[in-house]
């Protein structure tokens, strides 16, 4: 079974300010990760994904995620926020099988000006 | 042609009428899934087709009737729906069981119980 936590349901930010969304997740069976980003009205929008190799990963818009396996974890970053990046985002498992997607339940990002 | 398409974007059903929502895609992809999306909500699974045959149904009330007609294809029959069911319904697509890959997303369709 998997499940995926997101500490912190909104975060606000500055205008040019560090992004840090946090995800943290179980899983039985070796996962693999995405972030997704959802605007108002719109379907979600793959950011990232992690399956394999390389732990750190990038993805668009800046934002980039590192996966550690120790502290089951899989945060997503961006050096500096701009307004557009305003919007909801969920981290989501699978395991290596890639059917079952689990959702956590979603951070709200608000940039001020 | 990365896109999944789902018609229509909006629709006011009444609670005795009988609508469909539909979902297309041309990637490929061997799995399509149906979530149900509530404000400030994570997407919540409904139904996945692996293969033109449904593998999962999460237990989700008779009066939403799946359907996969080809590989391309997905639709979801609703009939004698309930207020309650109001909410942004989500077609997405993947590779398929036994070859990870991401989920592609529709737009969705807003869906109004009245």
């Amino acid at each position: 079974a998997q499940s995926v936590t997101q500490l912190g349901s909104h975060v606000s930010v500055s205008e040019g300010a560090l992004v840090l969304l946090r995800c943290n997740y179980s899983s039985s069976v070796p996962p693999y990760l995405f972030w997704y980003v959802q605007y108002p009205n719109q379907g979600l929008q793959l950011l990232l994904k992690y399956t394999t190799g390389a732990t750190l990963v990038k993805g668009i818009n800046g934002f980039e995620a590192e996966f550690k396996k120790s502290e089951t974890s899989f945060h997503l970053t961006k050096p500096s926020a701009h307004m557009s990046d305003a919007a909801e985002y969920f981290c989501a498992v699978t395991p290596n099988y890639g059917q079952n997607f689990v959702f956590g339940p979603g951070t709200r990002l608000s940039v001020l000006p | 042609d990365t896109e999944v398409t789902q018609t229509p974007k909006h629709l006011v059903m009444g609670m005795t009428n009988k609508k469909s929502l539909k979902c297309e895609q041309h990637m490929g992809h061997r799995a399509m899934y149906w979530y149900k999306q509530k404000a400030k909500k994570p997407p919540e699974l409904m139904f996945v087709y692996s293969y033109e045959k449904l593998s999962i149904n999460e237990s989700v009330p008779s009066r939403f009737s799946p359907e996969c007609p080809n590989s391309s294809l997905l639709n979801l029959h609703l009939h004698a729906l309930q207020p309650e069911d109001s909410a942004l319904y989500l077609c997405a697509s993947s590779l398929g069981q036994g070859a990870v890959g991401e989920l592609f997303f529709g737009e969705g369709s807003r869906l109004t119980v009245l």
